[in-house]
C-alpha cells in the first residue's frame, strides 16, 4: 500500500520561501510521476507541478513556474517543493499525489491514485 | 483551451440520480478522472481511465465522455456522497495538468 506524508512549516512569512517534503512509502520515488497540488481556502484544487525522476521530466503550472522548484531525493524516497516569494494568496492545504496510468496506441491515460493527507500552510506577514 | 468548467453546485434528493458535468476542449483529446473530496479530507479517486472505479467505490458511480463534455453520474445518491467533486485532465498541449473548478454536491 502506497502512503504519502507531507511535512513542513504551518506558518511562513510573506516574501519568504516555503519548503515542503513528501515522504513516500510503498513505491519507489524514481518509478512514478509525483505531483504537488494545493487547495486555497474556499477555492478549488490547483495543480502546482510534477516531477518524474527516471526521465528527468519536470513540469510546472505556468502561473507558478517562476516561483516553483521541485526535486527528488532517491536516498530518502522523498519529493520536495520550494515556493518562493510567498504572498497571502499562497495560503492553502498542500498535497502530494502519485500519478498512475499507461499509454496505448499513442494515447496516455493518467490519474492520481494516491494522495497525502495534506498540510496546511498559512502565509502571513 | 486550458480550462475545465464545472457547475459550482448541484443538489439531489436522497436516492435520486445526479449528473456532474465537466466541459473543456482538451477532453476531446485527453481522458478525464474524477475525485471526491469531503471536508477536511484529501481528494479521493472515484472514476478513471475510460469508465473504471477504484476498489471500494460503489457501482452507483459511473462516468462517460461525449465530445468536450465528461460526466460523473451517481445513481441512487446517498448521504455520504455529499462532497466536492473535481474533474481532472490535461490542457490542450498535454504538458500540464488541470482541474475543473469543482462541484459541491448536496444530498437533500
Amino acid at each position: 500500500q502506497v502512503q504519502l506524508r507531507e511535512s513542513g512549516p504551518g506558518l511562513v512569512k510573506t516574501s519568504e520561501t516555503l519548503s515542503l517534503t513528501c515522504s513516500v512509502s510503498g513505491a519507489s520515488i524514481s518509478r512514478y510521476f509525483w505531483h504537488w497540488i494545493r487547495r486555497p481556502p474556499g477555492k478549488g484544487l490547483e495543480w502546482i507541478g510534477h516531477i518524474y525522476y527516471s526521465e528527468g521530466s519536470i513540469k510546472y503550472n505556468p502561473a507558478l513556474k517562476s516561483r516553483v522548484t521541485m526535486s527528488v531525493d532517491t536516498s530518502k524516497n522523498q519529493v520536495s517543493l520550494n515556493l518562493r516569494s510567498l504572498t497571502a494568496e499562497d495560503t492553502a492545504v498542500y498535497y502530494c499525489a502519485k500519478w498512475d496510468g499507461y499509454c496505448a496506441n499513442g494515447v496516455c491515460y493518467h490519474w492520481f491514485d494516491s494522495w497525502g493527507q495534506g498540510t496546511l500552510v498559512h502565509v502571513s506577514s | 483551451s486550458s480550462e475545465l468548467t464545472q457547475d459550482p453546485a448541484v443538489s439531489v434528493a436522497l436516492g435520486q440520480t445526479v449528473r456532474i458535468t465537466c466541459q473543456g476542449d482538451s477532453l476531446r483529446t485527453f481522458y478525464v478522472s474524477w475525485y471526491q473530496q469531503r471536508p477536511g479530507q484529501a481528494p479521493m479517486l472515484v472514476m478513471y481511465d475510460k469508465n473504471d472505479r477504484p476498489s471500494g467505490i460503489p457501482d452507483r458511480f459511473s462516468g462517460s465522455t461525449s465530445g468536450n463534455t465528461a460526466s460523473l453520474t451517481i445513481t441512487g445518491a446517498q448521504a455520504e456522497d455529499e462532497a466536492d467533486y473535481y474533474c481532472n485532465s490535461r490542457d490542450s498541449s498535454g504538458n500540464h495538468v488541470i482541474f475543473g473548478g469543482g462541484t459541491k454536491l448536496t444530498v437533500l
